[in-house]
This record gives structure tokens, C-alpha cells and sequence, in this order.
């Protein structure tokens, strides 16, 4: 039962390089959810999508592109990287969004630790 | 900006004592929810409150919620070596934006 499945684990990259994060879920979940954890800034939502096909920009959506083209997964492009995306990305998955009647939580992969030197 | 606040930034308690986390937010909710994160983790949910509950058990957990003052709060009772982690507080915010917005989180250390 792996839940929410993030690669690669660690990855350095220089400024200017390309990269794509890649996020899956065995849960069947509608939404999926991609955030950044900086120290003392908790997490911020970068983008999300409510279904297969769809996304929709969070909080801070600048430089970063997503793509739901199959509904298990969910990737996080980083175009042209800068040291400031130097962070820890989280994917999450649940069954329905939030708001009211929702009462589903969502479900975390282990993080993908990224340095942009 | 961060819908939720957590205090104290930071608790240190012996094994065995209880530990309380506070959680403010500034606007209406639905519901909220308490999340756990161990070192090099993702985070693990422990408790989901709706707005119209205001207190809601879980084994060692307590959570309350105060929708007048906008505040929550977690009690960890009898606590042990491995409730060590970091706790977040998430509160759905705005209706229909879908999301989930996360304070900044309480970093708790469990001493043998």
C-alpha cells in the first residue's frame, strides 16, 4: 500500500537547469496537491488539480508549471531553476477538496529535497 | 499570508507530561485539521474538527475549537518519546478556494 509516491528523493541542479518532479498516488484521489516547505514558513501551496486534466496556481505559483495528464499522477516542472526554489517539495493527494461537507484529509508523500546552486 | 499561527513556536516537555499547541487563524472555516510531521517526513493527519464541533478526541489526542476567538488548540496527553515531530495546524480558509492553508507549525521534543 505505498499511498503517495515522490521522485526522485534528493536532486541538486544548477541555476538555469530543468527539472521535473513526479508525484503518484495508488489511492484513486481526485485532487492532488503540490507544496513547498522553507524553514519558519511552514507550507505554501504551489498548484493543484480537482480532477485529471485540470490544475489551478496556489499561493506561490511562479516558475513552476504542473501537468495532470493521468489521475494517479502529478508533475512539478521547474523550467529554468533558481536558488530560490532551493526547498523541500511535498505532494499530496485526497479523496475530495476542501470546503464544506468536506472531511477528508489529505495524504503526503515524503518530500523531494531540491538545492539550486 | 498564513491562515494559521501556531504558539509556541517550540515546546520542550519531559515523557509522560502533557503537551498543548495553540492555533489561531483570521478567517471563517469549515473545518480544521492538526497534521504531524517527523524529521525528513511528509505529514501524517491526526484529527479533523468541524466548525460546528468544539471539542473531538482521538486515543491521546484532544483537540478544541473556538470558532468566536478563531483558535484551536491540541493536547497530547501522557506524552511519549516518539511524539516527537513538528504539529500543523490547517484550516480550508476561504469558501470554494479548494485548498488547505497550513501555519508555520510547533516543533515538539519529547526528553526520556
Amino acid at each position: 500500500n505505498a499511498g503517495v509516491t515522490q521522485t526522485p528523493k534528493f536532486r541538486v541542479l544548477k541555476t538555469g537547469q530543468s527539472m521535473t518532479l513526479l508525484c503518484a498516488q495508488d489511492m484513486n484521489h481526485e485532487y492532488m496537491y503540490w507544496y513547498r516547505q522553507d524553514p519558519g514558513m511552514g507550507l505554501r501551496l504551489i498548484h493543484y488539480s480537482v480532477g485529471e486534466g485540470t490544475t489551478a496556481k496556489g499561493e506561490v505559483p511562479d516558475g513552476y508549471n504542473v501537468s495532470r495528464l493521468k489521475k494517479q499522477n502529478f508533475l512539478l516542472g521547474l523550467e529554468s531553476a533558481a536558488p530560490s526554489q532551493t526547498s523541500v517539495y511535498f505532494c499530496a493527494s485526497s479523496p475530495r477538496g476542501v470546503g464544506v461537507g468536506s472531511n477528508q484529509p489529505q495524504h503526503f508523500g515524503d518530500g523531494t529535497r531540491l538545492s539550486i546552486l | 499570508s498564513q491562515q494559521g499561527e501556531e504558539d509556541p513556536q517550540a515546546l520542550s516537555i519531559q515523557e509522560g507530561e502533557n503537551a498543548t499547541m495553540n492555533c489561531s487563524y483570521k478567517t471563517s472555516i469549515n473545518n480544521l485539521q492538526w497534521y504531524r510531521q517527523n524529521s525528513g517526513r511528509g505529514l501524517v493527519h491526526l484529527i479533523l474538527i468541524r466548525s460546528n464541533e468544539r471539542e473531538k478526541h482521538s486515543g491521546r489526542l484532544r483537540v478544541t475549537l473556538d470558532t468566536s476567538k478563531k483558535s484551536s488548540s491540541l493536547l497530547i496527553t501522557a506524552s511519549r518519546a516518539a511524539d516527537t515531530a513538528s504539529y500543523f495546524c490547517a484550516t480550508d480558509g476561504i469558501q470554494g478556494a479548494q485548498k488547505l492553508v497550513f501555519g508555520q507549525g510547533t516543533r515538539l521534543t519529547i526528553n526520556p
